[in-house]
C-alpha cells in the first residue's frame, strides 16, 4: 500500500501568515493527490484535486503543487476560518485503494 | 442540492454489529461511487472502501475485509455500511462520501471526494 506522510503534524501561525504543508508519498503517484480541510466537528471539505486544481468555491489563497512523491499545500494569507486540520489523499492506487495522510493541524499562534 | 444524509448516532457493545445508512438526494444516485471513511476520536481519516450504487460492486480496504459490508437500496437512493464484531477501537465517526465526478468520467476518482455526509458517531462501550 502507498503510505502518505504529512509534515508538520501541527503548526502555529497568525492571521496573514503564509503557511505551507507538505505531503510525501512512499512511491510516485504522479499528480493523483487531493487535499481536504476539516474544521472541528465538521465533515472534511475538498480543497484541491489533481495536486493543483482548485475545487469550485475554494478561495484563491489556497494552492497546491507537486508531482511524483512530494506535494505542498500553501495558504498565501491565513484567515481566521482557515484554522483547521488539512489532509492529503492519494488516489493513484484507486479505485482499489485510497490513502489519507495523517493530517496537519493549523492552530492560532 | 446534492447531499448525503446519514442515520443517527449509535451505541453498541463489544462484539455487536452496527449498520449505518446514507441517503442520497439532489443527483442521480447510480451515477456516483460512494465511499465510507472512518475517523476515530482525535485521529485522522481512514478510508474503508466503496460501493458502486449502479452495480452493487464493492471494494474494501484490506484492514476491514471480513468485517465490513456495504450495500445499497436503489429504490430509496440509500447505501449502508455494516461493521460486525465491534471492538472498543471501532469507536469513531463514520462518513459516507461521494466522488466528485460520475463514474462515466474517465479517471473519475482523480477529481476527489466532493460530497460528504454529516457523519455518524458509533460508540462501542460495555
Amino acid at each position: 500500500d502507498i503510505q502518505m506522510t504529512q509534515s508538520p503534524s501541527s503548526l502555529s501561525a497568525s492571521v496573514g501568515d503564509r503557511v505551507t504543508i507538505t505531503c510525501r508519498a512512499s512511491q510516485s503517484i504522479n499528480t493523483f493527490l487531493n487535499w481536504y480541510q476539516q474544521n472541528p466537528g465538521k465533515a472534511p471539505k475538498l480543497l484541491i484535486y489533481a495536486a493543483s486544481s482548485l475545487q469550485g468555491g475554494v478561495p484563491s489563497r489556497f494552492s497546491g503543487s507537486g508531482s511524483g512523491t512530494d506535494f505542498t499545500l500553501t495558504i498565501s494569507s491565513l484567515q481566521p476560518e482557515d484554522f483547521a486540520t488539512y489532509y492529503c489523499q492519494q488516489v493513484y492506487s484507486a479505485p482499489q485503494s485510497l490513502t489519507f495522510g495523517g493530517g496537519t493541524k493549523v492552530e492560532i499562534k | 442540492q446534492e447531499q448525503l444524509v446519514q442515520s443517527g448516532a449509535e451505541v453498541k457493545k463489544p462484539g455487536a454489529s452496527v449498520k449505518v445508512s446514507c441517503k442520497a438526494s439532489g443527483y442521480t444516485f447510480s451515477d456516483y461511487y460512494i465511499h465510507w471513511v472512518r475517523q476515530a476520536p482525535g485521529q485522522g481519516l481512514e478510508w474503508m472502501g466503496w460501493i458502486n450504487p449502479k452495480s452493487g460492486d464493492t471494494n474494501y480496504a484490506q484492514k476491514f475485509q471480513g468485517r465490513v459490508t456495504m450495500t445499497r437500496d436503489t429504490s430509496i437512493s440509500t447505501v449502508y455500511m455494516e461493521l460486525i464484531s465491534l471492538r472498543f477501537d471501532d469507536t469513531a465517526v463514520f462518513y459516507c462520501v461521494r466522488d466528485q465526478e460520475p463514474q462515466s468520467q474517465v479517471l473519475y476518482y482523480f477529481y476527489g471526494m466532493g460530497v460528504w455526509g454529516q457523519g455518524t458517531t458509533v460508540t462501542v462501550s460495555s
